[in-house]
C-alpha cells in the first residue's frame, strides 16, 4: 500500500537559517508528490508539486523540493526561514495512476525562533 | 474564484444526532474530495467525486457516512448517529485534474 513518512514530528530553526523537511514515500510506480502547508486556523495550501521531469521543483514562498527516486524521498527546503513560515507541513502522494486521492504524511510542525 | 467554501465552520452536536456539512468547490473543478483530519495527524481520505459520480470511498467511510454531489456542483457529507470518535476536522478539496487539490478551511465537528 502507498504510504508517506515524515520522520520529524517537530523541528525548530532560527529565523534566517536554512530548512529541510524530510519526506519518504512508498509507491511502486512513478509518484505524483506534493507539499502542503497548514497554518493555525487556515486551510491546507499547496506549496509545490512534482509529476515528472526536472527533479528540483520550485514552489511558492521561496520553497523548493527535490525528488530522489533512489532514496524514495521528496524533501522540502528553504534557504532562509522567516517567522511567518511557522506552520505544519504535510507531504502527500497520489494513490494511483488514475489520480484520485492524496495520501498524506502525519506532518512536521515547524517552529521558528528569533 | 473564491476558493473552496465549507459550511458550517464549526459544529457541536450531541452524540446520536445527525449532521450535514456542505462544500462548494471552485466552480470549474470537476473533482471533489472529502478528508478527515484529527489532531496530530495528516488528512485521511474519505471519498472522491468526479462530476456527480462518487468514484471512490475509503474504508474509513462507515455506513453512517454518506456523501452526495448532485449535478456535479456542491457536495454534502452527512454523518448519521454521530459518535464521539467522529469529532474531527472535515476537509473538502477540489481540483480540475491531478495537479494538486485546493482545500477549504474545513468544518470542525465536536460530538459531546
Amino acid at each position: 500500500a502507498q504510504s508517506v513518512t515524515q520522520p520529524d514530528i517537530h523541528i525548530t530553526v532560527s529565523e534566517g537559517a536554512s530548512l529541510e523537511l524530510r519526506c519518504n514515500y512508498s509507491y511502486g510506480a512513478t509518484p505524483y508528490l506534493f507539499w502542503y502547508v497548514q497554518s493555525p486556523g487556515q486551510g491546507l495550501q499547496l506549496l509545490l508539486k512534482y509529476f515528472s521531469g526536472d527533479t528540483l521543483v520550485q514552489g511558492i514562498k521561496g520553497f523548493e523540493a527535490e525528488f530522489k527516486r533512489s532514496q524514495s524521498s521528496f524533501n522540502l527546503r528553504k534557504p532562509s526561514v522567516h517567522w511567518s513560515d511557522a506552520a505544519e507541513y504535510f507531504c502527500a502522494v497520489v494513490a494511483s495512476q488514475a489520480g484520485t486521492a492524496l495520501i498524506f504524511g502525519k506532518g512536521t510542525t515547524l517552529s521558528v525562533s528569533s | 474564484d473564491t476558493g473552496v467554501s465549507q459550511n458550517p465552520r464549526h459544529k457541536i452536536t450531541k452524540r446520536g444526532q445527525n449532521v450535514t456539512f456542505r462544500c462548494d468547490p471552485i466552480s470549474e473543478h470537476n473533482r471533489l474530495y472529502w478528508y478527515r483530519q484529527t489532531l496530530g495527524q495528516g488528512p485521511e481520505f474519505l471519498t472522491y467525486f468526479q462530476n456527480e459520480a462518487q468514484l471512490e470511498k475509503s474504508r474509513l467511510l462507515s455506513d453512517r457516512f454518506s456523501a452526495e454531489r448532485p449535478k456535479g456542483s456542491f457536495s454534502t457529507l452527512e454523518i448519521q448517529r454521530t459518535e464521539q470518535g467522529d469529532s474531527a476536522m472535515y476537509l473538502c478539496a477540489s481540483s480540475s485534474n491531478i495537479g494538486g487539490a485546493f482545500f477549504g478551511q474545513g468544518t470542525r465537528l465536536t460530538v459531546v
